[in-house]
């Protein structure tokens, strides 16, 4: 699986969208990017994934560029409960079957 | 959504004795599972891959003899820990597919050995 970047940390004040970048620039035309969060002390939601569109769902925005190197997870309106870690993940397709490689993630805090 | 339960969600035991945990999949079936660890301020390691009806593959380090699995139903998949010791001490997670593309993860199990 590829590799990804992720800043260790980011502010985001309540109620605005937060942005969180993920490089990927290894990665490989069937790979796919997916996004998963740790609430403290609890284990790891799946958010969204995708392969090159942009996709959306209840949770969040994917923004994946066309050369698909990087991405950005979009969450439109953060809420306190939104404080988590986050993980940006690259992996092959039909991945059910491959256990998960965890970087360090970004921490990310919304501030009241 | 799928659903993933872990049981206990916290337990101690003593040093020298097996501690289990249970993983199941509520609401659907999962031939695979995964065990994950997690240690204070660090991120999660997968442990192993439990397969339905065959040994499970465990990672490199993961010692097969100390951390005994079992996955003998399509909705269950155990963990024990056998002769635990502190170091042994972690938040073990388990996770399931139900054949698509996401994997969901269970609430995590704090083990805590004395």
């Amino acid at each position: 699986d590829a590799k990804t970047t992720q800043p260790p940390s980011m502010d985001c004040a309540e109620g605005r969208a937060a942005n969180l970048p993920c490089n990927h620039s290894t990665i490989s035309g069937n790979e796919y990017v997916y996004w998963y969060r740790q609430i403290h002390s609890q284990g790891p939601q799946y958010i969204i994934h995708g392969l090159k569109n942009n996709e959306t769902n209840e949770m969040a925005s994917l923004i994946i560029t066309e050369d698909r190197k990087s991405s950005t997870l979009i969450l439109p309106h953060a809420t306190l409960r939104d404080t988590a870690v986050y993980y940006c993940i690259v992996r092959a397709s039909g991945g059910g079957a491959d256990g998960l490689t965890f970087g360090k993630g970004t921490h990310l805090i919304i501030q009241p | 959504g799928a659903v993933v339960s872990q049981h206990p969600s916290w337990v101690i035991c003593k040093s020298g004795t097996s501690v289990k945990i249970e993983c199941r999949s509520l609401d659907f079936q999962a031939t695979t599972m995964f065990w994950y660890r997690q240690f204070p301020k660090q991120s999660l390691m997968l442990m192993a891959t439990s397969n339905e009806g065959s040994k499970a593959t465990y990672e490199q380090g993961v010692e097969k003899d100390k951390f005994l699995i079992n996955h003998a139903s399509l909705t269950l998949s155990t963990l024990t820990v056998t002769s635990a010791h502190p170091e042994d001490s972690s938040f073990y997670i388990c996770s399931a597919a139900p054949g698509g593309y996401e994997q969901y993860f269970g609430p995590g199990t704090r083990l805590t050995v004395t």
